[in-house]
């Protein structure tokens, strides 16, 4: 069975450009999550997806930062503009519905320079 | 507001013997504990969980305890291999499935 895929792996870009992350969770996976880990510290939720509808978004830092999930499979989250502090690692994870146990991606480095 | 505590960024310990990771968290609310490991460069693995109906699960060299009255939670790794070398994150989800999760332990485990 295949994995929580991510892309791209890393991404560089300038300040002020558009960037977007792209998330394929396990086949089956209703629950989908994105998480942010910046300059090595602990792992902070974005937002979850309960098929194509938002559950919770309460961890989107502010309205540069769009996710989508249409359809109820893939989902993608862009940056516009992109600031310097948005550097950091982003993971997606997949869970079944009503379980607990999260699977994560390998995740998208992202360097904002 | 950090709900989920891990206070030593780091442990180093010999080869064999037991490695003690722990986490505390101050939110009443989280029912389900989970402790992900994290390899350099590659997304967290899921490692072991624990309701919070259960005060102990044990699963091969890896168990974790948990204190709902004192909020803390341990993994106890025994004996320790040097594959065993990674940051460890401890997380914690209530009823809406998010999971919060600690600033992680590096563990050094040598030969």
């Amino acid at each position: 069975e295949a994995g929580v895929t991510q892309f791209p792996s890393h991404s560089v870009i300038e300040k002020g450009q558009t960037v977007t992350l792209r998330c394929d969770p396990i086949s089956g996976h209703d629950n989908l999550y994105w998480y942010r880990r910046v300059m090595g510290k602990e792992i902070k939720f974005l937002l979850h997806f309960v098929k194509e509808s938002k559950q919770d978004e309460s961890g989107m830092p502010n309205n540069r930062f769009l996710a989508e999930r249409t359809g109820g499979t893939y989902s993608t989250l862009k940056v516009q503009p992109a600031e310097l502090e948005d550097s950091g690692v982003y993971f997606c994870a997949s869970s079944q519905f009503l379980q607990e146990t999260q699977y994560f991606g390998p995740g998208t480095r992202l360097l904002v320079l | 507001d950090q709900q989920v505590k891990q206070n030593s960024p780091s442990l180093s310990v010999q080869e064999g013997r037991i490695s003690i990771l722990n986490c505390d968290y101050t939110n009443s609310m989280f029912d389900y504990f989970l402790w992900y490991k994290k390899y350099p460069a590659e997304g967290p693995t899921f490692l072991i969980s624990i309701s919070s109906i259960k005060d102990k699960n044990e699963d091969g060299r890896f168990t974790v305890f948990l204190n709902k009255s004192a909020k803390h939670l341990s993994l106890h790794i025994v004996p320790s291999q040097p594959g065993d070398s990674a940051v460890y994150f401890c997380a914690a989800s209530g009823q809406g499935n998010d999971m919060r999760f600690g600033a992680g332990t590096r563990l050094t485990v040598k030969p």
